[in-house]
């Protein structure tokens, strides 16, 4: 599948437990973003990872929140203790370069 | 900061009427791209502009990028229920890998048979 894969689609968690969301990009894409979506809203961008670094985390909240991009396996943008206002769509895109970005399907995450 | 305003945020159309969603920056772009977001889907990237004044057709999609590259506007041409969705820009701030897209807020179209 050539395809941004995403897992878990959906994901529901009770406040103050772990949430993890993976992101496997596109074949032969190295550049993995993190964006959040809140209903009705746009697209806030959290983090740019390259292989195994991270580029711009300028947009991720200081704590609870951290990404990785392993050398091997797939992207992971870890929520630690989640709170309600957690809740939202994940979203990651994967590029070649720096420019056309190609989007998963989305985790939406809902907390309890 | 750095922002990419949309506007409208929300057009309601009746089906055959044109629709048009402009996008402005605050600050000049290397390039700007345009994503359709169907409702519960996901962004799906639907063309590039690079170059000043740059108007690229897609069927009945046109693309325009400003003389200044801090604007830029997506119209359709008698949209079809099929348009329904949410159309974002998103801007290119700076060059090279460095580089980021800032998203604009989207446009949600609403198409009536």
């Amino acid at each position: 599948n050539a395809d941004v894969m995403q897992n878990p689609r959906h994901l529901v968690r009770r406040r103050g437990q772990e949430a993890r969301l993976r992101c496997s990009p596109m074949k032969g894409h190295s550049h993995v973003y993190w964006y959040r979506q809140l209903p009705e809203e746009g697209l806030k961008f959290m983090v740019y990872l390259q292989k195994e670094n991270i580029i711009d985390e300028s947009g991720m909240p200081k704590e609870r929140f951290s990404a990785e991009f392993p050398k091997e396996g797939p992207s992971i943008l870890r929520i630690q203790q989640v709170v309600r206002g957690d809740s939202a769509a994940y979203f990651c895109a994967s590029s070649l370069g720096v420019d056309t970005q190609y989007f998963g399907p989305g985790t939406r995450l809902t907390v309890l | 900061g750095q922002q990419v305003m949309q506007i409208p945020q929300y057009q309601h159309v009746q089906e055959g009427e044109d629709f048009t969603t402009y996008c402005n920056s605050s600050t000049t772009l290397s390039n700007i791209q345009w994503y359709k977001q169907r409702p519960g889907g996901h962004p799906v990237f639907l063309i590039q502009l690079v170059k000043s004044g740059e108007v690229k057709k897609q069927k009945r999609l046109t693309f325009q990028f400003g003389e200044a590259k801090k604007n830029s506007s997506l119209h359709i041409t008698a949209t079809q229920t099929t348009d329904v969705g949410t159309y974002f820009c998103a801007g290119k701030i700076g060059a090279g890998s460095q580089g980021n897209l800032i998203f604009g807020k989207g446009t949600k179209l609403s198409v009536k048979p």
